[in-house]
């Protein structure tokens, strides 16, 4: 079965503070790919970030980095020095191949930055 | 270039009504899908296209929906007989390929039965 588990439902965070966003996946497949999207207030969902079961590379992009762990499942995301515009939830994505390619959102972190 | 888009971005019906949303993807994407979000929820999976393969209409939740796709381009969704539980935001999405590519969502569709 595949499953993606965002345990924090919703995080407050002051300014300037950095904080990080778990995720954990489940998968018996070999080849997959995790997701990261930025659902804002406004409510369009914004694609942040593509990761394949074989690159356990992190990645950073500005203030944003990710870390890819196979050993715990686990697919991270921590937003540096923390703005009000990150405020949004955040979903974190699973497709595999055996799942007939259908993507497994977990039910999304809702951030709330303050000034 | 044009994103996805949906129409109408908002929807108010009667209970038991018929009503049709519509999703054009980006050009040159072979596979679409359609997600339901309620209030404050998570994404929920309802059907994908991937070029002229058989649709997975997995997701589905009951024989009142139904999506068509028309030359592997425009999409619309269909909720017959809608009830009050279908209120939700309908979102559309669209990649390259279905699986591994990531999805470039549409602003999606409010749906508001009465």
């Amino acid at each position: 079965a595949q499953k993606v588990t965002q345990a924090q439902t919703e995080i407050s965070v002051v300014e300037k503070e950095d904080v990080t966003l778990d995720c954990v996946y489940e998968t018996r497949d070999t080849t997959y790919y995790l997701f990261w999207y930025k659902q804002p207030p406004s409510g369009e969902l914004v694609f942040l970030i593509r990761r394949n079961s074989f690159d356990e590379q992190n990645e950073i992009s500005g203030r944003y980095s990710w870390n890819f762990q196979k050993s715990t499942s686990s697919f991270n995301f921590t937003i540096t020095a923390s703005q009000v515009v990150d405020s949004a939830v955040y979903f974190c994505a699973l497709s595999a191949w055996g799942t007939g390619n259908q993507f497994y959102f977990g039910t999304g972190t809702s951030l709330t930055v303050i000034p | 270039g044009a994103g996805v888009s949906q129409s109408p971005s908002n929807k108010v019906t009667e209970k038991g009504k018929d009503v049709e949303l519509r999703c054009d993807p980006i050009s040159g994407h072979t596979a679409l899908y359609w997600y339901r979000q309620s209030l404050g929820q998570g994404l929920e999976f309802l059907i994908y296209f991937q070029g002229n393969s058989a649709p997975d209409k997995s997701g589905l939740p009951s024989d009142r929906f139904s999506a068509e796709r028309t030359g592997g381009s425009v999409s619309t969704l269909t909720i017959q007989r809608t009830q009050q539980e279908d209120s939700a935001v309908y979102l559309c999405a669209s990649s390259l390929e279905v699986g591994i590519n990531e999805q470039f969502f549409g602003p999606g569709t409010r749906l508001t039965v009465l």
